[in-house]
């Protein structure tokens, strides 16, 4: 299995821009989550689906990012306009609804 | 509040176990422990969880107290590639799974 696939590996923009972050969860696995990583306040949960569904969005920070679950194998999380501070790693991971995570190798992002 | 506590850092020698010890004093009775752990520049990878018993993998062991209000994470023979942020993760893990990660241990293990 290649495990998590994330798209794109690191991602420059400039501040404005529309960003967008693909996800390709482990065949099988029905809960798909997306976090974000920054030094200011570590790793955070975003937002979390169930079969395709958005559970719990609650992380999202603002009207700005939007997540989406189209089927069973891929995911976006978009970013719209961005702003300097959504720099972070973004990571996306999938489970089949038991404690063990698997994660993506992640997306830096700038925002310039 | 942070429903775990864990020291910043340690280190380790190769081929000694490593220590890593966590606090949950407010767990309730439903909640796991969780270990996670993150080498730099990538994603968290799972390494081990529990609820009441001493669980045992390939990658490592979990003590947990009787009374649950703490846990140890085991490495047996700590090696260079172990070197990472250990984070102990409290949950009910009711239906979702959702993880809240803190600060973590950054452990260094030294040659």
């Amino acid at each position: 299995d290649a495990g998590v696939i994330q798209s794109p590996r690191h991602e420059v923009t400039e501040m404005g821009q529309e960003v967008t972050l693909r996800c390709k969860p482990i065949s099988g696995h029905d809960y798909l989550f997306w976090y974000r990583q920054t030094m200011m306040r570590g790793l955070e949960l975003l937002i979390y689906f169930n079969n395709n569904v958005p559970i719990d969005d609650s992380g999202m920070p603002e009207d700005r990012f939007s997540a989406k679950m189209p089927n069973a194998s891929f995911s976006t999380l978009k970013i719209q306009p961005s702003e300097p501070r959504d720099s972070a790693v973004y990571f996306c991971a999938s489970s089949s609804g038991t404690p063990q995570q698997y994660f993506g190798p992640g997306t830096r992002l700038t925002v310039l | 509040d942070a429903k775990t506590t864990q020291p910043p850092s340690m280190d380790c020698a190769e081929g000694r176990a490593a220590n890593l010890p966590c606090n949950h004093s407010t767990i309730s009775g439903n909640e796991y422990v969780y270990w996670y752990r993150q080498i730099h520049s990538q994603g968290p990878q799972y390494i081990i969880h529990g609820l009441k018993n001493n669980e045992t993998n390939e990658m490592a062991s979990l003590i947990i107290t009787e009374d649950r209000k703490s846990s140890t994470l085991i490495l047996p023979h700590a090696t260079l590639r172990d070197t990472a942020v250990y984070y102990c993760i409290v949950d009910s893990g009711a239906g979702s799974y959702q993880l809240t990660f803190g600060k973590g241990t950054k452990l260094s293990v030294i040659p």
